[in-house]
């Protein structure tokens, strides 16, 4: 039962142009998005979060956008760094379940392109 | 100066054994959890601890059993490994209040613990 997903495992973009990656949600109930980078041999790293109360959150070159309607979230990376391949995480949770308890999609591995 | 800690960073070993993983913080956080990585890099939370209590305790089978000795360690044992144990276990730590906004605290994660059992 995966209740976040991350349907692109990987993805390549040029240096300096966009990197937009995706991730859906199927429980209603989450409310509260978090986007973690991770390097190999490393572990995750928070990045930027988002309440669903709002419909985006900007942190220099990141910008996180939320559509509850859809149940679907992007991150926006701009302009894209080659300090920026790396695989990211969606996670997701709940004050219900106790906000600690994150659901984690499977990742997009994302390759800047010098 | 690292902020969460796991050792070893590998463990190969026989099904049937046991073994632990060790975890220490020093971020004077008062939270501690264990997530699993599958070799489908589902990474899946397994249990939590605020200041030595657990607090979430996902269906994980009682072959593991987390014990915090005080609230900068959380080790994780494990008995009578199986093959699907394989996985990187990673530990990571938080204060337990969000913030204002009423969101999660920023979860710290260790570099992981690749298990393979043979």
């Amino acid at each position: 039962d995966q209740q976040v997903k991350q349907n692109s495992p990987s993805l390549s973009v040029q240096e300096g142009r966009i990197s937009i990656l995706n991730c859906d949600y199927t429980n209603s109930m989450f409310d509260y998005f978090l986007w973690y980078k991770k390097y190999p041999a490393e572990g995750p790293t928070f990045l930027i979060s988002i309440s669903s109360i709002k419909d985006k959150n900007e942190d220099g070159r990141f910008t996180v956008f939320l559509n509850k309607s859809a149940k679907h979230l992007s991150l926006h990376i701009v302009p894209s760094q080659p300090g920026d391949s790396a695989v990211y995480f969606c996670a997701a949770t709940s004050p219900n379940f106790g906000n600690e308890k994150l659901t984690f999609g499977t990742g997009t591995r994302l390759t800047i392109i010098p | 100066d690292t902020a969460v800690s796991q050792t070893p960073k590998y463990l190969v070993t026989q099904m049937g054994n046991d073994k632990s993983i060790k975890c220490e913080q020093n971020l004077g956080h008062d939270t501690m959890y264990w997530y699993k990585q599958d070799s489908k890099k589902f990474l899946k939370i397994m249990f939590s601890y605020n200041n030595k209590e657990l607090i979430i305790n996902e269906t994980v089978p009682n072959r593991f059993s987390p014990k915090s000795p005080d609230k900068a360690h959380l080790n994780l044992h494990i008995n009578s490994l199986e093959l699907g144990d394989s996985a990187v276990y990673f530990c990571a730590s938080s204060q337990p209040m969000g913030p204002a906004s009423g969101g999660p605290n920023e979860q710290f994660f260790g570099p992981g613990t690749r298990l393979t059992v043979l």
